[in-house]
């Protein structure tokens, strides 16, 4: 069976100071893979996509960085954080299908407080 | 950006109430997903549609999707509390991407 992990679930960190959000899939290969962030309550910014190793695809300007060195990693970085990077980031993959119809799978997130 | 917006953002009622959640855009999407999120987890699929005017039912929970594909409905029937929590839909589109709502918050009371 496949499985997401996800760390770290929660993360304080000072303004200007480095991140680095790991996410791991196994069970599977070349899955689609996606960062997002969810504002409090409410629904997903997507804010990186990957097709595979080294293609990212970035959906909105940012304060942050994706890599995906391996088929089933997926890194969420910034060199220095803003206040306003707070919030609840998910990682999440999809199979890759040229259906456009499979369930997205996603971790248990990292709720990110920049102080 | 294609975007999907969904009504009502929050949503407070007693429990054996009926209520229905809307999901619209002005694009056109190869699919729509539903998914239901708990406080500090992850949301987990509840249906996909495909098709223009397809409805599923899933217990007490039926979805819709538009004639043009561009908009959805969730109708819950007699809601129970356990039918609390954050709803999302999600459109899929070429390129793999994966679009989510701004979501419905859900309350119900016993």
């Amino acid at each position: 069976s496949q499985t997401i992990h996800q760390w770290p679930a929660t993360l304080v960190q000072p303004v200007g100071s480095p991140l680095s959000l790991e996410c791991t899939v196994e069970g599977t290969s070349n899955p689609n893979l996606y960062w997002y962030r969810q504002a409090a309550g409410r629904g997903l910014q997507l804010l990186f996509y990957s097709v595979g190793i080294g293609q990212i695809s970035s959906e909105v300007p940012q304060n942050l960085s994706a890599s995906r060195p391996q088929d089933r990693q997926f890194i969420l970085s910034s060199k220095k954080l803003l206040l306003s990077d707070s919030g609840f980031y998910l990682c999440a993959w999809r199979r890759d299908s040229k259906l456009k119809k499979g369930e997205a799978f996603f971790g248990q997130g990292t709720r990110l407080t920049v102080v | 950006t294609q975007l999907l917006e969904q009504s009502p953002q929050f949503l407070s009622i007693q429990e054996g109430e009926n209520l229905t959640v809307y999901c619209n855009s002005s694009s056109v999407f190869s699919s729509l997903q539903w998914y239901r999120q708990e406080p500090g987890e992850g949301p987990v699929l509840l249906v996909t549609v495909v098709t223009g005017g397809e409805v599923k039912k899933l217990k007490r929970l039926t979805f819709q999707f538009g004639d043009a594909r561009k908009d959805s409905s969730l109708h819950i029937t007699a809601a129970q509390p356990g039918d609390t929590g954050l709803y999302l839909c999600a459109g899929g589109t070429a390129g793999n991407m994966l679009t989510f709502g701004g979501g419905t918050r859900l309350m119900v009371k016993p």
